[in-house]
């Protein structure tokens, strides 16, 4: 089946622009995750959506970030006033409901985004 | 907070050599221990894993014991291929004291198999 999706893959902007960066998750999955990985680390967590509710946002850097989920499906990244340190891979992950010790996130392909 | 600390890269072995990356722990709860693989222009994916203390993941003829005593989840295979050539990440998650079930990455490390 359809894994997770990501769109665009490719966003170069302009510092001080809004950019949108968008998720796809799997279908049925409750669980969404959007995680940050700059270039010779590891994904850092960001905001987690248990349905269309932001149950755990405490990953994101500051007010410039803000992310939706409002039929519980399709998520959106939105970033405010573009940095150049916002430059990096954003990477969203999708899982069912979380139960137990037993589960997988499935990572889509990542949309990389360069501030000029 | 939880943290995960790799060995860094990158590892550049010849092929059929034996691997081994290490990761350490840290962590205040009882965390549940993963490795997932990059393979070049692909997405992360899980590799294998271990819920609880002495539990051997294995997948692909890797494996990892999650070692309580000396908070480790060592990766391991006994003969590498080209094909294994990847960034390789350890992570953890602590369910009992995060509900989110969110991962905590190392830094990666790069494996360069060589034919």
């Amino acid at each position: 089946g359809a894994g997770v999706s990501q769109t665009p893959s490719n966003k170069v902007t302009e510092k001080g622009k809004y950019v949108e960066l968008r998720c796809d998750p799997i279908s049925g999955h409750t669980a969404l995750y959007w995680y940050r990985q700059s270039l010779g680390q590891g994904p850092e967590f960001l905001i987690y959506f248990q349905g269309t509710g932001a149950a755990d946002d405490s990953g994101l850097p500051n007010d410039r970030f803000f992310a939706v989920r409002p039929e519980g499906s399709v998520s959106t990244l939105k970033i405010q006033r573009t940095e150049r340190g916002d430059s990096a891979v954003y990477l969203c992950a999708s899982s069912p409901l979380p139960s137990g010790y037993s589960y997988e996130q499935y990572f889509g392909p990542g949309t990389r985004l360069t501030v000029t | 907070g939880d943290s995960v600390t790799q060995m860094e890269g990158p590892v550049t072995l010849s092929e059929e050599a034996f691997l081994t990356i290490n990761c350490t722990y840290t962590a205040t709860g009882y965390p549940s221990l993963f490795w997932y693989v990059q393979y070049p222009g692909e997405g992360l994916q899980l590799l294998l894993k271990a819920t609880k203390a002495d539990d051997k993941g294995s997948n692909k003829g890797f494996e990892a014991t999650y070692r309580k005593e000396t908070t480790s989840f060592h990766l391991e295979k006994g003969s590498v291929q080209v094909s294994d050539s990847a960034v390789y990440f350890c992570a953890l998650s602590d369910p009992v004291r995060d509900s989110s079930y969110k991962l905590i990455f190392g830094s990666g490390t790069r494996l360069l198999v060589r034919p």
